[in-house]
């Protein structure tokens, strides 16, 4: 079975801008997660989708924001980024009902300059 | 607020020389406590889940143990390999699949 799938690996982008960050899950799971990992911060839970609908938020502000497709992949974009933006997205995927375990992708390092 | 502490913050070993790392938690209504191994620049690599007080789970070196305040991962006789960082998660109830993670503790296993 194919494991989670993250694009881009890696990005840099400078103050002001936008970006879109792409999350393909494990065939036939239907929740997308998304955490962002800063070695302060640690992992802080973002969003979660599930079947299309934002079903869980965290802590960010309005800049953040997501969506899913009928075909579970999942998108983030973060709009006027700030240096303390900085950090690496990670994207986790989950049946979304019953088994509760979140499988991992290898992320995106996001750097603003 | 569901808190989330693990210890140490690092942990330096020698191969073959056993220990214990703790995670610490304050939730209402825990669903799942998980834990992650993460390598330097990668996603975390599930490892195990635990539901209930009193649950055990194994893999290779490693043994998860969880009560009603905290969980333990044991490894035994580490190798080199087993270097890393671990974190800690909790989820709490319903429809809420949101995960809150420990600090985490970063392992080296020196040969």
């Amino acid at each position: 079975k194919a494991g989670v799938t993250q694009t881009p690996r890696y990005l840099i982008k400078t103050r002001g801008q936008q970006v879109t960050l792409s999350c393909s899950p494990i065939s036939g799971h239907r929740s997308v997660s998304w955490y962002q990992q800063t070695p302060g911060q640690g992992l802080q839970f973002l969003f979660e989708y599930f079947s299309e609908t934002q079903r869980n938020k965290g802590n960010f502000p309005g800049r953040f924001s997501g969506r899913q497709f009928s075909n579970s992949r999942s998108e983030m974009n973060v709009s006027t980024l700030e240096l303390g933006d900085s950090a690496l997205y990670l994207c986790a995927s989950s049946s979304g009902t019953g088994e509760r375990e979140q499988y991992f992708g290898p992320g995106t390092r996001l750097t603003v300059t | 607020e569901d808190q989330v502490t693990q210890s140490p913050e690092a942990l330096r070993l020698q191969e073959g020389e056993s220990s214990s790392l703790n995670c610490s938690y304050t939730v209402s209504g825990l669903r799942g406590l998980f834990w992650y191994r993460q390598d330097p620049g990668k996603g975390p690599e599930f490892l195990f889940t635990l539901y209930s007080a009193g649950e055990e789970k194994e893999k290779e070196r490693l043994k998860a143990t969880l009560t009603k305040k905290e969980s333990f991962l044991h490894i035994t006789a580490p190798k080199p390999e087993d270097s890393a960082t671990y974190l800690c998660a909790v989820q709490t109830g319903g429809s809420n699949y949101k995960l809150t993670f420990g600090k985490g503790t970063l392992l080296t296993v020196n040969p």
